[in-house]
């Protein structure tokens, strides 16, 4: 299927820094969703977003659906050593059928104490 | 949120072994479920999407007879591995489509981990 672009491939950042993560797509869509995967176990919902230029946060992180409904962005603030994971951005075309999602590539995040 | 219950967490077979690996929505009905697998350091590979009451329809590349696959319920499907060889060897994880009054929205369960030795 599908895969969005995601970008960064991977950050290492020190403790307390802000992160900053984006998806982009080729075609227009409906819904953006972002997830945490910790090594070995399924990922996690963080973050759904619905409609264009929705900002929702979620404690420490905060999530953005573009205005051109063809990217979205993580936000991070001071962040900590809890937040190493690899981040995945999900989105559901607007021309969908049987409630396909496509996927990121992911961002490898690593926090340095 | 939602929950997604997958079991087993951990399993291993012997190749040549079968092997079933169960997806439950335990709080709400998913009319579609989602099966993937996920190499080292490695996105998602979406394998195919699960329908309740109807045939699953594969990615490309993946083999139908290999890999089973049983949405017979709202809330429950399974992922049956045929026939397993260690190149089979994999992280496999399932989703499951909710709709919410927001939108469509996909909970993961907790993956499991397939060694076929």
């Amino acid at each position: 299927g599908q895969q969005l672009n995601q970008s960064p491939q991977s950050m290492f950042i020190q403790e307390g820094e802000d992160v900053s993560m984006n998806c982009t797509s080729s075609s227009i869509f409906n819904t953006w969703l972002w997830y945490k995967q910790d090594p070995g176990e399924g990922p996690v919902l963080l973050i759904a977003l619905y409609k264009a230029g929705e900002l929702t946060s979620n404690g420490r992180l905060t999530a953005q659906f573009g205005i051109t409904r063809k990217d979205s962005f993580l936000n991070i603030s001071a962040s900590i050593p809890s937040d190493v994971g690899i981040y995945f951005c999900a989105g559901q075309p607007t021309a969908n059928t049987g409630n396909q999602f496509y996927f990121g590539t992911g961002t490898s995040l690593t926090v340095i104490p | 949120g939602a929950v997604v219950s997958q079991h087993p967490s951990r399993v291993i077979c012997k190749s040549g072994t079968s092997v079933k690996i169960e997806c439950r929505s335990l709080d709400f009905q998913a009319t579609t479920m989602f099966w993937y697998r996920q190499f080292p350091k490695k996105s998602l590979m979406l394998m195919a999407t699960s329908n309740e009451g109807s045939k699953a329809t594969y990615e490309q590349g993946v083999e139908k007879d290999k890999f089973l696959i049983n949405h017979a319920s709202l809330t429950l499907s399974t992922l049956t591995v045929t026939s397993a060889h260690p190149e089979d060897s994999s992280f496999y994880i399932c989703s499951a489509s909710a709709d919410t009054p927001s939108g469509n929205t996909i909970y993961f369960g907790e993956g499991s981990w397939l060694t076929v030795v």
